[in-house]
C-alpha cells in the first residue's frame, strides 16, 4: 500500500507571494491533517479535513488554508508568504477523524522563503 | 492549556544498551498515545502506540507503558542498534481542543558503536 505523497518536497519562495502544497492520502484514509514543523516550534498542528469540510483548526493566521477533493487528496495554500512560513509542511493521514485514529505522515514538503 | 512534555532532550546510548524516553500529558480525557520516529530528510513515522485500556504494549524491540493515574507514558527500546539513532517523538489528542494531536519537543537518540 502505498504511503502518503507530498508534492513538491522542496519549494523556494519570496515574501508576499503565494503557495500550495499537495498530499495524497493512504488510499482508503478519509482523514487529512496538516502540521507545520520548525527547529523553535516544533510540530504544530495546522487543521483537518474529513469528507471535503475542515474539522478542526489550529492557532495559525486566516493566510493558511486548506481544502479536501472528493477523492481525500488535500491540498493547502499559504497567501503572502512571510519569512516566519520557512518551515517543514507534513500532511498525515488516517482512516477516520477519531482522536484514537493512527496518524500516518508522509515525507513533508520543505518550504523556504527568501 | 494542552501539554506535553518530553524527556530527555538528547540521549546517547552504546549499542546493545537500553533507551527510555518519557513524556507527561495534561488532559485525563486523553486515550490515545503514539510514539513516532524520525529520520534525517524524512517524515514522523508511527512506530507503536497504546490506547488507554492497557498498561503496556511490546513489538520486538520496543514498549509502551502507560500510568494513567500520573499521565504520563514512556518509550522503551531494547538492544538498541545504529539505525535507532532519529529523533523521537511523543504526541496525545487533547479533547474538546482543535489540535488533532500535541506533540512534545522530541528526543534526539543517538546510537554510538
Amino acid at each position: 500500500k502505498a504511503g502518503v505523497t507530498q508534492t513538491p518536497r522542496y519549494l523556494i519562495k519570496t515574501r508576499g507571494q503565494q503557495v500550495t502544497l499537495s498530499c495524497s492520502p493512504i488510499s482508503g484514509h478519509r482523514s487529512v491533517s496538516w502540521y507545520q514543523q520548525t527547529p523553535g516550534q516544533g510540530l504544530q498542528f495546522l487543521f483537518e479535513y474529513f469528507s471535503e469540510t475542515q474539522r478542526n483548526k489550529g492557532n495559525f493566521p486566516g493566510r493558511f488554508s486548506g481544502r479536501q477533493f472528493s477523492n481525500s487528496r488535500s491540498e493547502m495554500n499559504v497567501s503572502t508568504l512571510e519569512l516566519g512560513d520557512s518551515a517543514l509542511y507534513l500532511c498525515a493521514s488516517s482512516p477516520g477523524t477519531g482522536l484514537d485514529q493512527p496518524q500516518h505522515f508522509g515525507d513533508g514538503t520543505r518550504l523556504s522563503i527568501l | 492549556g494542552e501539554n506535553v512534555e518530553q524527556h530527555p532532550s538528547t540521549l546517547s546510548v552504546q549499542e546493545g544498551d537500553s533507551a527510555v524516553i518519557k513524556c507527561t500529558y495534561s488532559d485525563s480525557a486523553s486515550n490515545y498515545f503514539p510514539w513516532y520516529k524520525q529520520e534525517l530528510g524524512k517524515g514522523p513515522q508511527l512506530i507503536i502506540d497504546i490506547r488507554s485500556n492497557v498498561g503496556e504494549k511490546k513489538d520486538q524491540r520496543i514498549a509502551v507503558t502507560l500510568n494513567k493515574t500520573a499521565k504520563h507514558f514512556s518509550l522503551h527500546i531494547t538492544e538498541t542498534q545504529p539505525e535507532d539513532s532519529a529523533v523521537y517523538f511523543c504526541a496525545a489528542p487533547f479533547t474538546g481542543t482543535a489540535s488533532k494531536l500535541t506533540f512534545g519537543t522530541g528526543t534526539r537518540l543517538q546510537v554510538t558503536l
